[in-house]
Protein backbone atom coordinates (compact mmCIF):
# COMPACT_ATOMS: atom_id res chain seq x y z
CA UNK A 1 0.00 0.00 0.00
CA UNK A 2 1.51 3.13 -0.83
CA UNK A 3 -0.76 5.72 0.72
CA UNK A 4 0.19 7.99 3.98
CA UNK A 5 0.52 6.03 6.88
CA UNK A 6 0.66 7.32 10.49
CA UNK A 7 2.45 5.59 14.14
CA UNK A 8 1.11 4.95 16.19
CA UNK A 9 -2.78 4.71 15.80
CA UNK A 10 -4.15 5.35 19.04
CA UNK A 11 -1.52 6.67 22.55
CA UNK A 12 -2.88 7.01 25.87
CA UNK A 13 -0.42 9.18 27.97
CA UNK A 14 -0.28 11.26 31.43
CA UNK A 15 -0.55 14.65 31.42
CA UNK A 16 2.77 16.06 31.70
CA UNK A 17 4.62 13.59 29.55
CA UNK A 18 5.81 14.26 25.61
CA UNK A 19 4.79 11.75 23.01
CA UNK A 20 5.94 12.06 19.20
CA UNK A 21 3.98 11.00 16.62
CA UNK A 22 5.51 9.66 12.72
CA UNK A 23 3.73 10.59 9.68
CA UNK A 24 5.30 8.48 5.90
CA UNK A 25 3.56 10.32 3.00
CA UNK A 26 3.14 9.47 -0.18
CA UNK A 27 6.90 9.00 -1.79
CA UNK A 28 6.63 11.54 -4.31
CA UNK A 29 4.67 14.31 -2.37
CA UNK A 30 6.50 17.22 -1.86
CA UNK A 31 3.77 18.77 0.56
CA UNK A 32 2.98 17.63 4.12
CA UNK A 33 0.31 18.65 6.35
CA UNK A 34 -0.56 18.14 10.04
CA UNK A 35 -3.93 19.11 11.06
CA UNK A 36 -5.98 18.76 14.59
CA UNK A 37 -9.18 17.30 14.86
CA UNK A 38 -11.35 17.26 18.21
CA UNK A 39 -14.68 15.34 17.81
CA UNK A 40 -17.66 17.46 15.62
CA UNK A 41 -15.14 19.90 13.90
CA UNK A 42 -13.18 19.34 10.86
CA UNK A 43 -9.40 18.94 10.96
CA UNK A 44 -7.29 22.60 12.02
CA UNK A 45 -4.32 22.79 10.41
CA UNK A 46 -1.64 22.91 12.58
CA UNK A 47 1.75 23.04 9.91
CA UNK A 48 3.03 22.05 6.57
CA UNK A 49 6.35 21.29 5.18
CA UNK A 50 7.67 21.96 1.56
CA UNK A 51 10.47 19.37 0.99
CA UNK A 52 12.51 19.34 4.36
CA UNK A 53 11.06 23.14 4.95
CA UNK A 54 8.33 24.10 7.80
CA UNK A 55 6.80 26.81 5.67
CA UNK A 56 4.13 28.21 8.40
CA UNK A 57 3.10 26.95 11.55
CA UNK A 58 -0.54 27.60 12.60
CA UNK A 59 -1.11 30.34 15.98
CA UNK A 60 -2.87 26.60 17.65
CA UNK A 61 0.59 25.34 17.44
CA UNK A 62 1.80 26.53 20.67
CA UNK A 63 5.95 25.95 22.31
CA UNK A 64 4.97 22.61 23.08
CA UNK A 65 4.66 21.80 19.87
CA UNK A 66 7.22 20.95 17.50
CA UNK A 67 7.11 19.36 13.90
CA UNK A 68 10.55 18.17 11.34
CA UNK A 69 10.90 16.89 8.29
CA UNK A 70 14.32 16.04 8.44
CA UNK A 71 15.14 14.76 5.26
CA UNK A 72 11.87 16.06 2.72
CA UNK A 73 10.26 12.24 3.77
CA UNK A 74 8.63 11.04 6.71
CA UNK A 75 7.56 13.58 9.40
CA UNK A 76 7.24 13.80 13.24
CA UNK A 77 4.87 15.78 15.66
CA UNK A 78 6.21 16.03 18.41
CA UNK A 79 4.00 17.62 21.69
CA UNK A 80 5.97 18.47 25.01
CA UNK A 81 4.16 18.15 28.47
CA UNK A 82 1.00 17.15 27.15
CA UNK A 83 -2.38 18.61 28.91
CA UNK A 84 -5.72 16.94 28.52
CA UNK A 85 -6.84 19.52 25.82
CA UNK A 86 -4.53 17.98 23.49
CA UNK A 87 -6.70 14.58 23.29
CA UNK A 88 -7.32 14.67 19.61
CA UNK A 89 -7.02 13.01 16.23
CA UNK A 90 -3.55 13.62 14.96
CA UNK A 91 -4.07 14.03 11.15
CA UNK A 92 -0.83 13.98 8.22
CA UNK A 93 -1.85 14.34 4.69
CA UNK A 94 0.59 14.90 1.71
CA UNK A 95 0.02 16.28 -1.59
CA UNK A 96 2.03 17.58 -5.03
CA UNK A 97 3.66 20.82 -4.59
CA UNK A 98 0.66 22.93 -4.40
CA UNK A 99 -1.96 23.28 -2.31
CA UNK A 100 -4.48 23.19 -5.05
CA UNK A 101 -3.64 19.32 -5.34
CA UNK A 102 -5.36 16.76 -3.75
CA UNK A 103 -4.33 16.30 -0.38
CA UNK A 104 -4.37 12.10 0.62
CA UNK A 105 -4.86 11.58 4.25
CA UNK A 106 -3.65 9.09 6.32
CA UNK A 107 -5.38 7.50 9.08
CA UNK A 108 -4.51 9.58 11.97
CA UNK A 109 -3.21 9.04 14.89
CA UNK A 110 -6.07 9.45 18.49
CA UNK A 111 -4.03 10.76 21.52
CA UNK A 112 -5.50 10.57 24.64
CA UNK A 113 -4.05 12.13 27.68
CA UNK A 114 -5.53 11.70 31.00
CA UNK B 1 -12.90 36.95 9.83
CA UNK B 2 -13.39 34.26 7.36
CA UNK B 3 -15.74 31.41 8.25
CA UNK B 4 -17.20 28.14 6.55
CA UNK B 5 -20.33 27.18 7.53
CA UNK B 6 -21.62 23.51 6.90
CA UNK B 7 -24.93 22.20 8.93
CA UNK B 8 -23.98 20.82 12.21
CA UNK B 9 -27.18 18.87 12.05
CA UNK B 10 -27.18 15.24 10.82
CA UNK B 11 -29.13 14.87 7.72
CA UNK B 12 -30.84 11.48 7.46
CA UNK B 13 -32.67 10.36 4.50
CA UNK B 14 -33.99 7.32 3.13
CA UNK B 15 -32.30 5.33 0.29
CA UNK B 16 -32.46 6.01 -3.42
CA UNK B 17 -33.25 9.84 -2.12
CA UNK B 18 -30.89 12.83 -3.06
CA UNK B 19 -29.04 13.65 -0.36
CA UNK B 20 -28.14 17.85 -0.86
CA UNK B 21 -25.71 19.26 1.98
CA UNK B 22 -24.55 22.65 1.71
CA UNK B 23 -21.52 24.69 2.48
CA UNK B 24 -21.73 28.47 2.96
CA UNK B 25 -18.71 30.83 3.56
CA UNK B 26 -17.67 34.21 4.50
CA UNK B 27 -15.15 36.59 4.38
CA UNK B 28 -13.23 34.57 1.13
CA UNK B 29 -12.90 34.34 -2.10
CA UNK B 30 -11.15 31.64 -2.65
CA UNK B 31 -10.46 30.11 -6.22
CA UNK B 32 -11.93 26.55 -6.18
CA UNK B 33 -13.65 24.24 -3.24
CA UNK B 34 -12.99 20.88 -2.25
CA UNK B 35 -15.26 18.10 -1.03
CA UNK B 36 -13.91 15.41 1.16
CA UNK B 37 -15.56 12.35 2.82
CA UNK B 38 -14.61 11.03 6.50
CA UNK B 39 -15.78 7.85 8.09
CA UNK B 40 -15.72 7.44 11.70
CA UNK B 41 -12.42 6.96 12.72
CA UNK B 42 -10.48 7.36 9.50
CA UNK B 43 -8.95 10.34 7.85
CA UNK B 44 -11.02 12.59 5.22
CA UNK B 45 -10.63 10.81 1.41
CA UNK B 46 -11.13 13.81 -1.50
CA UNK B 47 -14.04 13.93 -3.70
CA UNK B 48 -14.53 16.85 -6.00
CA UNK B 49 -12.35 19.88 -6.45
CA UNK B 50 -14.78 22.87 -8.23
CA UNK B 51 -13.28 25.99 -9.90
CA UNK B 52 -14.58 29.46 -9.13
CA UNK B 53 -15.57 29.51 -12.92
CA UNK B 54 -17.30 26.13 -12.70
CA UNK B 55 -20.65 25.98 -11.87
CA UNK B 56 -21.38 22.66 -12.09
CA UNK B 57 -18.76 19.76 -11.52
CA UNK B 58 -20.29 16.19 -11.68
CA UNK B 59 -18.65 12.60 -10.64
CA UNK B 60 -21.13 9.29 -10.64
CA UNK B 61 -24.06 10.06 -8.28
CA UNK B 62 -22.26 13.12 -7.16
CA UNK B 63 -22.85 16.90 -8.32
CA UNK B 64 -21.24 19.73 -6.87
CA UNK B 65 -22.37 23.52 -7.58
CA UNK B 66 -20.53 26.44 -6.28
CA UNK B 67 -22.23 30.28 -6.49
CA UNK B 68 -19.35 32.75 -5.73
CA UNK B 69 -22.16 35.13 -5.28
CA UNK B 70 -23.92 33.37 -2.77
CA UNK B 71 -20.44 32.53 -1.21
CA UNK B 72 -22.25 28.55 -0.96
CA UNK B 73 -21.52 25.60 -2.52
CA UNK B 74 -23.77 22.75 -2.78
CA UNK B 75 -22.83 19.11 -2.54
CA UNK B 76 -25.45 16.36 -4.01
CA UNK B 77 -25.42 12.72 -3.49
CA UNK B 78 -28.48 11.29 -5.95
CA UNK B 79 -29.77 7.88 -5.41
CA UNK B 80 -28.61 7.55 -1.77
CA UNK B 81 -27.38 4.13 -0.68
CA UNK B 82 -26.78 3.52 2.96
CA UNK B 83 -22.98 2.80 2.61
CA UNK B 84 -22.91 6.95 1.40
CA UNK B 85 -23.14 8.01 5.54
CA UNK B 86 -20.50 9.47 6.62
CA UNK B 87 -19.20 12.77 7.40
CA UNK B 88 -19.11 15.51 4.46
CA UNK B 89 -16.69 18.49 4.58
CA UNK B 90 -15.85 21.09 2.72
CA UNK B 91 -12.63 23.03 2.67
CA UNK B 92 -11.34 26.02 0.94
CA UNK B 93 -7.79 27.37 0.34
CA UNK B 94 -6.54 29.87 2.46
CA UNK B 95 -3.07 30.99 1.65
CA UNK B 96 -0.98 28.11 1.57
CA UNK B 97 -3.17 25.57 3.30
CA UNK B 98 -6.76 24.30 3.29
CA UNK B 99 -9.66 25.57 5.88
CA UNK B 100 -12.43 22.55 6.58
CA UNK B 101 -15.84 23.30 7.66
CA UNK B 102 -17.22 21.81 10.62
CA UNK B 103 -18.76 18.86 8.58
CA UNK B 104 -21.83 17.76 8.28
CA UNK B 105 -22.60 13.71 9.21
CA UNK B 106 -24.95 12.10 6.17
CA UNK B 107 -27.11 9.21 7.66
CA UNK B 108 -28.61 7.18 4.50
CA UNK B 109 -31.29 4.55 6.19
CA UNK B 110 -32.73 1.34 3.73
Amino acid sequence: DTGVSQDPRHKITKRGQNVTFRCDPISEHNRLYWYRQTLGQGPEFLTYFQNEAQLEKSRLLSDRFSAERPKGSFSTLEIQRTEQGDSAMYLCASSRSRVEETQYFGPGTRLLVL
Amino acid sequence: SQKIEQNSEALNIQEGKTATLTCNYTNYSPAYLQWYRQDPGRGPVFLLLIRENEKEKRKERLKVTFDTTLKQSLFHITASQPADSATYLCALPHTDKLIFGTGTRLQVFP
